[in-house]
């Protein structure tokens, strides 16, 4: 199965400003997307990440917040823009390759103060 | 609406003996299930899948069983060790929801020498 390189594994941002994520898939996969998980809860789908073309963004999630790009088949980032406390999650990326598998990269976990 | 749910969100089990871990869904559209582990400050890991044409999946210590009647499946961990003490989350994909994985809420597992 693919290997997912993500970064910057923790980050500690100001309110207002902006993070960006990155993942790099080691191998090509079909589909990537987007997950954060919020302290103590489950993994919430943020957006499909389509190569060349716009995200396709779940309910409660827009591009302004949280702008995606993929611009190949192996990388895609996640900007986190504009920061408030309640953006403090941890963000994951995660890939489908051909054969049904999906593997997650390891997390970037976002204080913001 | 929570799609996919894990309603115990903890399980303490004696070391050798067996771990069940139990999952719900609704949407009886959901076609192909995985289990996944996660460790603090990891990615959740794969770890054994099934599709809806079976009702059973084994490999090594891991065993799902999956009953679509009741739309209900479970994880089986046979004879469980400390080193799987771990949040395993459920997660569904149907064909027609883009390959997307809707995940329960985790279910943190203790195993205990």
């Amino acid at each position: 199965s693919a290997v997912i390189s993500q970064k910057p594994s923790r980050d500690i941002c100001q309110r207002g400003t902006s993070l960006t994520i990155q993942c790099q898939v080691d191998s090509q996969v079909t589909m990537m997307f987007w997950y954060r998980q919020q302290p103590g809860q489950s993994l919430t789908l943020i957006a499909t990440a389509n190569q060349g073309s716009e995200a396709t963004y779940e309910s409660g999630f827009v591009i302004d917040k949280f702008p995606i790009s993929r611009p190949n088949l192996t990388f895609s980032t996640l900007t986190v823009s504009n920061m408030s406390p309640e953006d403090s999650s941890i963000y994951l990326c995660s890939g489908r390759d051909a054969g049904y598998g999906y593997t997650f990269g390891s997390g970037t976990r976002l204080t913001v103060v | 609406d929570q799609q996919v749910k894990q309603n115990s969100p903890s399980l303490s089990v004696q070391e050798g003996r067996i771990s069940i871990l139990n999952c719900d869904y609704t949407n009886s559209m959901f076609d192909y299930f995985l289990w996944y582990k996660k460790y603090p400050a990891e990615g959740p890991t794969f770890l054994i899948s099934i599709s809806s044409i079976k009702d059973k999946n084994e490999d090594g210590r891991f065993t799902v069983f999956l009953n679509k009647s009741a739309k209900h499946l479970s994880l089986h961990i046979v004879p469980s060790q400390p080193g799987d003490s771990a949040v395993y989350f459920c997660a569904a994909n149907s064909y027609n929801q883009g390959g997307k994985l809707i995940f329960g809420q985790g279910t943190e597992l203790s195993v205990k020498p």
